[in-house]
């Protein structure tokens, strides 16, 4: 089983470039995330979908583009690469409801550098 | 506003000892759960246990329990006779009853278990 599939595994971006970080499930989960991960500061959400065409902003959305055309995809885009936004990304999927609620399945992540 | 506050930054311990990790949150909700979840140094995010907040019954899982107590708004892990194979960065996380794709994660905390 794919679970949930995140490419690219490492980018070097230059600042001022823009990039797409796909993001695919293969479990017919409703909710799809975006989280960065930064030292000491645990996983922040950036945008998340409750189903294809519904997304919404998370705790640091600045910077960040997101679009829900299908269950199984919920592409990043990075409209115009900073610093700041040199991190991990991962990319989860979960059960909207029922007794597996709010277990998230997680991609490898995607180590950013913006230079 | 929901928070979640692991205070142990890291914690060394020598294999076979135990080991307790604290999670102190923050929410209004009335209903929430509660998780933790694991990253080794492979980097990927796997899924321990949740808990809801209506059952604060413990749990045990092989060396792995959890303590839950609503009256403190903590949920501790402990590793009993820990193994080298436990180092990894543990995190708690917390999420809203029916909102399982948008997780507050603590800060996480980085345990070395050396043999």
């Amino acid at each position: 089983n794919a679970g949930v599939t995140q490419t690219p595994k490492f980018q070097v971006l230059k600042t001022g470039q823009s990039m797409t970080l796909q993001c695919a499930q293969d479990m017919n989960h409703e909710y799809m995330s975006w989280y960065r991960q930064d030292p000491g500061m645990g996983l922040r959400l950036i945008h998340y979908s409750v189903g294809a065409g519904i997304t919404d902003q998370g705790e640091v959305p600045n910077g960040y583009n997101v679009s829900r055309s299908t269950t199984e995809d919920f592409p990043l885009r990075l409209l115009s690469a900073a610093p700041s936004q040199t991190s991990v990304y991962f990319c989860a999927s979960s059960f909207p409801s029922g007794t597996r609620n709010g277990e998230a399945f997680f991609g490898q992540g995607t180590r950013l550098t913006v230079v | 506003a929901q928070k979640v506050t692991q205070a142990q930054t890291e914690i060394s311990v020598v294999e076979k000892e135990d080991v307790t990790l604290d999670c102190v949150y923050e929410t209004r909700d009335t209903t929430y759960y509660l998780f933790w979840y694991k990253q080794p140094p492979s980097g990927e995010l796997v899924f321990l246990i949740r808990r809801n907040s209506f059952d604060e019954q413990n749990e045990i899982s092989g060396r792995y329990s959890w303590n839950f107590q609503k009256s403190t708004s903590s949920f501790n892990f402990t590793i009993t006779a820990s193994q080298v194979v436990d180092s990894a960065v543990y995190f708690c996380a917390l999420s809203a009853y029916n909102q399982g794709g948008k997780l507050i994660f603590g800060q996480g905390t980085e345990l070395s278990v050396k043999p």
